[in-house]
């Protein structure tokens, strides 16, 4: 079974930092383009970055360009998202999802599955 | 790069069919065939049901159809049923910066 599992959110003060990660099992991993997406309470998803499967590319929304830094180590199976200067805008779920389909994050593929998600709150 | 635009609610009966749209433009919906659909329950992650505009991943019931005419995306769900009373989500290729946009997301409730 493919599943992806995520980690590492909290509660953190603006302008600290945060690490997030993301196990993944039932698949070859190193395949795979993998996504971070999140949604903040109440409201819709956003992409927030990706990362091709052998971390020659990476791509960020720009909301986050500059702050955030997504990374992949294949040996372990796992993705990350360091998250510095965090700001109370980014509170939300953050869900990692897998390409359905190939290894370029920056394709039209879509993302299937997605983890159950991991909640970073930003509030002094 | 603007979210596409859903209808914030959408219901129906039992039994009936429902219909969402999904606006974009030029640069992402009419475009490309790459738009997706995803439904995503109450505390649930969000679950692919429609792919490259109109293609169902196995195991998603036939009750779900997709289409697109410009620049407009369309979910279809025939046959309503109180587990389809969730959110719903299109997706999207874009050419701008960041490789893909998100609907504004519609509610569907089953009367």
């Amino acid at each position: 079974e493919v599943q992806l599992v995520e980690s590492g959110g909290s509660l953190v003060q603006p302008g600290r930092s945060l690490r997030l990660s993301c196990a993944a099992s039932g698949f070859t991993f190193d395949d795979y383009a993998i996504h971070w997406v999140r949604q903040a309470p109440g409201k819709g998803l956003e992409w927030v970055s990706g990362i091709s499967w052998n971390s020659g590319s990476t791509g960020y929304a720009d909301s986050v360009k500059g702050r955030f830094t997504i990374s992949r180590d294949n040996a372990k199976n796992s993705l990350y998202l360091q998250m510095n200067s965090l700001r109370p805008e980014d509170t939300a779920l953050y869900y990692c999802a897998k390409d359905m389909q190939g290894g370029s994050y920056y394709s039209g593929a879509p993302l299937d599955p997605w983890g159950q998600g991991t909640l970073v709150t930003v509030s002094s | 790069q603007s979210a596409l635009t859903q209808p914030a609610s959408v219901s129906g009966s039992p039994g009936q069919s429902i219909t969402i749209s999904c606006t974009g433009t030029s640069s992402d919906v009419g475009g490309y065939n790459y738009v997706s659909w995803y439904q995503q329950h109450p505390g649930k992650a969000p679950k692919l049901m429609i792919y490259d505009v109109s293609n169902r991943p196995s195991g998603v019931s036939n009750r779900f159809s997709g289409s697109k005419s410009g620049n407009t995306a369309s979910l279809t769900i025939s046959g309503l049923q109180a587990d389809d009373e969730a959110d719903y989500y299109c997706s999207s290729y874009t050419s701008s910066s960041t490789p893909r946009v998100f609907g504004t997301g519609t509610k569907v409730t089953v009367l």
